[in-house]
């Protein structure tokens, strides 16, 4: 059975940093591309980031480039996503999904969602 | 950028009813890569269509997709209590970027 639990989310003041960490299992994680989307209070689904297989191609939204990175650790079967200089408006759910197959970006399983809230 | 406009923004109707979800995006979806999800306050989302028609795993036959270029539909055929939640659309059309519609709220009349 596939999971995805994500871990590493909390409060933290604007201008600060956090990473969140999504632990694989029930597949085989070097094989798929691997996303974060993330959903602000009452909005909708935001797509943010993406790596593939081997981490050689990764892909940030326009909101979050040059402040977040995507990175994994196959020998982990963990994805990452390093947060700096978080905003106000940065405060959401964050999800990691698995890409559906090769091409495929869109996510059948989904981790349960971790809370950053960027606060004072 | 596809912008997806999903609507109507809510949806009232009762169990047994049949729903139908409308996704129109700012310019064609190549390859018909779009998606449905379903999600459920606290939740996290699930895919129920991908390829604009075709059914995720485990995702009952009442749900079905059509459409193709612009416009896409989710139709529900009859409703069952545990289908009361917030659909959403997806383009993963990788020539732009990946984008999300902004959500249907199915509630219940």
């Amino acid at each position: 059975e596939v999971h995805l639990l994500q871990s590493g989310g909390g409060l933290v003041q604007p201008g600060g940093s956090l990473r969140l960490s999504c632990e694989a299992s029930g597949f085989s994680f070097s094989n798929y591309a691997m996303t974060w989307v993330r959903q602000a209070p009452g909005k909708g689904l935001e797509w943010l980031s993406a790596i593939s297989p081997s981490a050689n191609t990764r892909y940030h939204a326009d909101a979050v480039r040059g402040r977040f990175s995507i990175s994994r650790d196959n020998s982990k079967n963990t994805l990452y996503l390093q947060m700096d200089s978080l905003r106000a408006e940065d405060t959401a759910v964050y999800y990691c999904a698995k890409n559906l197959a090769e091409g495929l970006a869109t996510y059948e399983y989904w981790g349960q969602g971790t809370l950053v809230t960027v606060s004072s | 950028e596809i912008v997806l406009t999903q609507s109507p923004g809510t949806l009232s109707l009762s169990p047994g009813e049949r729903a139908t979800f409308s996704c129109r995006a700012s310019r064609s979806v190549s390859g018909n890569y779009l998606a449905w999800f379903q999600q459920r306050p606290g939740q996290a989302p699930r895919l129920l269509i991908y390829g604009a028609s075709s059914r995720a795993t485990g995702v009952p036959d009442r749900f079905s997709g059509s459409g193709s270029g612009t416009d896409f539909t989710l139709t529900i055929s009859r409703l069952e209590p545990e289908d009361f939640a917030v659909y959403s659309c997806q383009h993963y059309d990788t020539s732009s970027p990946l984008t999300f519609g902004q959500g249907t709220r199915l509630e219940i009349k």
